[in-house]
């Protein structure tokens, strides 16, 4: 079957401290991995998008990382700001077009 | 470029009640998606339309739910009659094409009461 696990479910963490989110899937055949950043009201907005070949890509003070073995794959943000508090989410693709999402991860940036 | 539109912005109506979302994709983005989004959970897929033709409505609760999407353009999302675990937000988004990274519209948040 195929999922997507995140984790944690929430994190808060101070103003410029750094964090890693986590996600797990079984996706298959996968496509490619996307992380999404929602705000508070808003639609989520795509922060990376990675393929099977790809073990990193960075977005300004987000970066990516994927395990294909292990069908892993974190998100790690970068001295964090108040404007980072937002849900992330992860997406999985499999090759018949078969989109699946993670629950996402709540952080909340506190000054 | 114009992101995807989305109206009303929030909604309430009583159950029973009928409701209908509108969406405007992006300008010759062939691919719309609507999802629900239940607080608390990630985005589930109802249902996905390739120009004017359905690829996806295998989640879409039909006794209910009904969408189209007459011109291959924008789109409607009608629910009728309404429960309470309809509250949620309604997302749209569009792609170029199947599989390709997406746009999400800002959605509509629906409360049922």
């Amino acid at each position: 079957k195929n999922q997507v696990e995140q984790s944690p479910q929430s994190l808060i963490i101070l103003e410029g401290k750094n964090c890693t989110l986590q996600c797990n899937y079984t996706v298959s055949p996968f496509s490619n991995l996307r992380w999404y950043k929602q705000d508070t009201g808003r639609g989520p907005v795509s922060l990376t998008i990675m393929t099977f070949s790809e073990n990193t890509k960075s977005n300004g003070r987000y970066t990516a990382t994927l395990d294909a073995d292990t069908k892993q794959s974190s998100l790690h943000i970068t001295a964090s700001q108040l404007s980072d508090s937002a849900s992330y989410i992860c997406v999985v693709s499999a090759y018949n077009n078969d989109m699946r999402f993670g629950a996402g991860t709540r952080l909340t940036v506190k000054p | 470029e114009a992101g995807v539109a989305q109206s009303p912005r929030y909604k309430i109506i009583e159950k029973r009640q009928s409701v209908a979302f509108w969406c405007n994709p992006i300008s010759g983005h062939a691919t719309l998606y609507w999802y629900q989004q239940i607080l608390g959970q990630g985005p589930k897929l109802l249902i996905q339309f390739q120009n004017n033709g359905v690829v996806d409505d295998s989640q879409l609760p039909k006794d209910r739910f009904s969408a189209e999407r007459l011109k291959g353009v924008d789109s409607t999302l009608k629910i009728q009659p309404a429960k309470l675990e309809d509250s949620a937000v309604y997302l749209c988004a569009s792609s170029s094409r199947l599989g390709d990274g997406y746009t999400f519209g800002s959605g509509t948040r629906l409360t049922v009461v």
